[in-house]
């Protein structure tokens, strides 16, 4: 599987926008850029995904590079309830290859009030 | 809806034990998949199914590690003779199907202390 880098940590204040990159140069033609997050005691939950182009859903942005060797997951205005670890995953679309969650130790997001 | 849902939340035993661990994943979702979390790491993948066979169970650590879904719905993963090094989350998640391209959905998972 490819494998994605990201800081252990980071830290932002309510309210203001926060951006969590990623980085992935290994990435394939055929992998899938995935975000999911994990708040405190419980399982992770689906944030987001993409290929090429930039994504946009209720929860947040995708920002992926030209290249795709890096992405960057953005929340516009980070609450309380953000602060959780945030995964970047490749997937491959493959039914059988891409089936699996690749989770790496991800990033510990602190929201300040 | 309902969602992924575990039991027990909590189960604490001795080594050597033998533990089930049970999963019932979203009503109509043909793949359940088993990952282990231990303090301070990601998930690691053990083992999914697609229907009610063992599609990948090449994350299972060893043979004291079996898992079933006999009816393709609820599966229980099963640990023989279990060691203090069992210790962890083990977290369940299913999905409409398999590939990338599918959300998988998780439950809040079982923590098994073993002592």
């Amino acid at each position: 599987d490819a494998k994605t880098t990201q800081p252990n940590s980071m830290e932002s204040n309510e309210e203001e926008p926060v951006h969590l990159p990623c980085n992935h140069s290994t990435i394939s033609g055929t992998d899938y850029i995935h975000w999911y997050r994990q708040l405190p005691s419980q399982g992770p939950e689906y944030v987001i995904h993409g290929l090429t182009s930039n994504v946009n859903n209720r929860m947040a942005s995708l920002a992926i590079a030209e290249d795709r060797k890096s992405s960057t997951l953005i929340l516009h205005r980070a609450t309380l309830r953000d602060a959780a670890v945030y995964y970047c995953i490749l997937r491959d679309r493959g039914e059988t290859s891409g089936s699996r969650l690749t989770f790496g130790e991800g990033t510990q997001l602190t929201v300040n009030p | 809806g309902a969602g992924v849902s575990q039991t027990p939340s909590n189960k604490v035993t001795e080594k050597g034990k033998y533990v089930e661990l049970r999963c019932d994943p979203i009503s109509g979702h043909t793949a359940l998949y088993w990952y282990r979390q231990s303090l301070g790491q990601g998930p690691e993948f053990l083992i999914y199914f697609q229907g009610t066979g063992a599609a990948d169970d090449s994350g299972l650590p060893n043979d004291r590690f079996f898992a079933v879904r006999p009816e393709g719905s609820v599966s229980t993963l099963k640990i023989q003779r279990t060691e203090r090094g069992d210790s962890a989350v083990y977290l369940c998640a299913s999905s409409l199907g398999t590939g990338g391209l599918n959300e998988q959905f998780f439950g809040p998972g079982t923590r098994l202390t073993v002592l």
